[in-house]
């Protein structure tokens, strides 16, 4: 069974940048599993941000971007905003039309 | 504007068959492009993505819940739907339909959500 890894939490300063990764129990996060990554706030459905590890979808502010850093992949937020307080979660695509979300990581603005 | 609206009972009892509907509006579910899939949320927990089906009528199950899952689609409603069996009250959870992208070098992620459905399995 595949398990994909974030970091349960995670705070950054206003302004400030921060980099969210989502990792493998085995083995490494490449461009073929089109790692996406979603922004949840409290109550709402998620919203997509990031699809195939770098593309930003409509509407998302270019302080989000993503990547593949070293075997994991990552979102990253420059210029932190006190909404960009939310649950994210990444998802990887492993194959045979099945996908699997990360735990997802709680991001705090303080 | 693609639209997904989920619909079924908000109130399940244990041992019994939850089932849910997704109508899909402004936007065919024939549609070579796309995977129509379910995701759950339980209570303060992550996501989960359940099962996709494609136009064709291909269907995908997460290993974890397989022999529980079954997802179909009528395509005169251009709507799809989830029954899940034998629910336990670990299965309380709001319930999201979605459109997964599929073709293409930007594939296999969800961009389109419903608002979700909150489903709670309890006598």
């Amino acid at each position: 069974q595949t398990v994909v890894t974030q970091d349960p939490s995670f705070s950054v300063s206003p302004g400030g940048t921060v980099t969210l990764t989502c990792g493998l129990s085995s083995g490494s996060v490449s461009t073929s599993h089109y790692p996406s990554w979603y922004q949840q706030a409290p109550g709402q459905a998620p919203r997509t941000l990031i699809y195939s590890t770098n593309f930003r979808s409509s509407g998302v502010p270019d302080r989000f971007s993503g990547s593949i850093l070293g075997n994991k992949a990552a979102l990253i937020i420059t210029g932190a905003q006190a909404d960009d307080e939310s649950d994210y979660y990444c998802m990887l695509y492993v194959g045979s039309g099945i996908s699997v979300f990360g735990g997802g990581t709680k991001l705090t603005v303080l | 504007q693609l639209q997904l609206q989920e619909s079924g009972p908000g109130l399940v009892k244990p041992s019994e068959t939850l089932s849910l509907t997704c109508a899909v509006s402004s936007g065919s579910i024939i549609d070579s492009d796309y995977y129509w899939g379910w995701i759950r949320q339980p209570p303060g927990k992550g996501l989960e993505w359940i099962t996709n089906i494609y136009y064709s009528g291909s269907t995908y199950y997460n290993p974890s819940l397989n022999s529980r899952v079954t997802i179909s689609m009528d395509t005169p409603k251009n709507q799809f739907s989830l029954r899940l069996r034998s629910v336990t009250a670990a299965d309380t959870a709001v319930y999201y339909c979605a459109r997964q992208r599929l073709s293409g070098t930007s594939a296999y992620y969800f961009e389109s959500w419903g608002q979700g459905t909150l489903v709670t399995v309890s006598s």
